[in-house]
């Protein structure tokens, strides 16, 4: 089936520590989307990539940035992770961007900061 | 500023009691609206796309409704399984964001 998969689920990271999430999808969609989504919280874009092209949000904080090698794969990197950035991250993908296409969300990564 | 209000917070459900869930969003000029159902600790899957006032969408017990102003969604005798976080979300033409409400916690008892 086509999808939109996350690795790990679950990651916990040290205050501080680089860490790295990724997202991979098999629908062959041009865009690809990143939210952080807090408890109880409507879920916030960061940035997406359409194509090859890099869209970050104004208010994403410099410490999140994202890759996207290949159509298949983006990663999420936090480069100094702090209290504050412990979220669920989703990552989304829609076929285009100009037309309304509904986005497909993956699982999402619960990350947890010590 | 574009935004998207979703009412209640919460809801709770007999078993088979119909109820709807509102989505009022402010938008310079909407794309499209998006209903997505959320359960605890995964991602949103996706339910309806409804692009102009007047246009419904249907799916089981759900029932999906757009007016110029807000979005409804109906849910018919309700089963315990439909208890999830409904959440929407608009893209306006001036961009290509979805601005997402917080959702409305539904609960179906038994």
């Amino acid at each position: 089936d086509a999808m939109v998969i996350q690795n790990p689920r679950y990651q916990v990271t040290q205050f501080g520590k680089p860490v790295t999430l990724s997202c991979s999808q098999t629908l062959n969609h041009n865009v690809m989307y990143w939210y952080q989504q807090k408890s109880s919280q409507a879920p916030k874009l960061l940035f997406h990539y359409y194509d090859k092209d890099f869209n970050n949000e104004a208010d994403t904080p410099d410490n999140f940035q994202s890759r996207r090698p290949n159509t298949s794969f983006c990663f999420l990197d936090i480069r100094s992770p702090g209290l504050g950035d412990a979220a669920m991250y989703l990552c989304a993908t829609s076929r285009d961007r100009q037309v309304p296409y509904e986005q497909y969300f993956g699982p999402g990564t619960r990350l947890t900061v010590t | 500023e574009d935004q998207v209000t979703q009412s209640p917070e919460a809801l709770r459900l007999q078993e088979g009691e119909s109820s709807s869930l509102n989505c009022s969003y402010t938008v310079s000029g909407l794309r499209g609206l998006f209903w997505y159902r959320q359960d605890p600790g995964k991602g949103p899957e996706f339910l309806f796309t409804l692009y102009s006032a007047g246009e419904e969408k249907e799916k089981e017990r759900l029932k999906a409704t757009l007016t110029k102003k807000e979005s409804f969604l109906h849910i018919t005798a309700p089963k315990p399984e439909d208890s999830a976080t409904y959440l929407c979300a608009v893209q306006a033409h001036t961009g290509n964001q979805f601005y997402f409400g917080t959702g409305t916690s539904l609960t179906v008892i038994p």
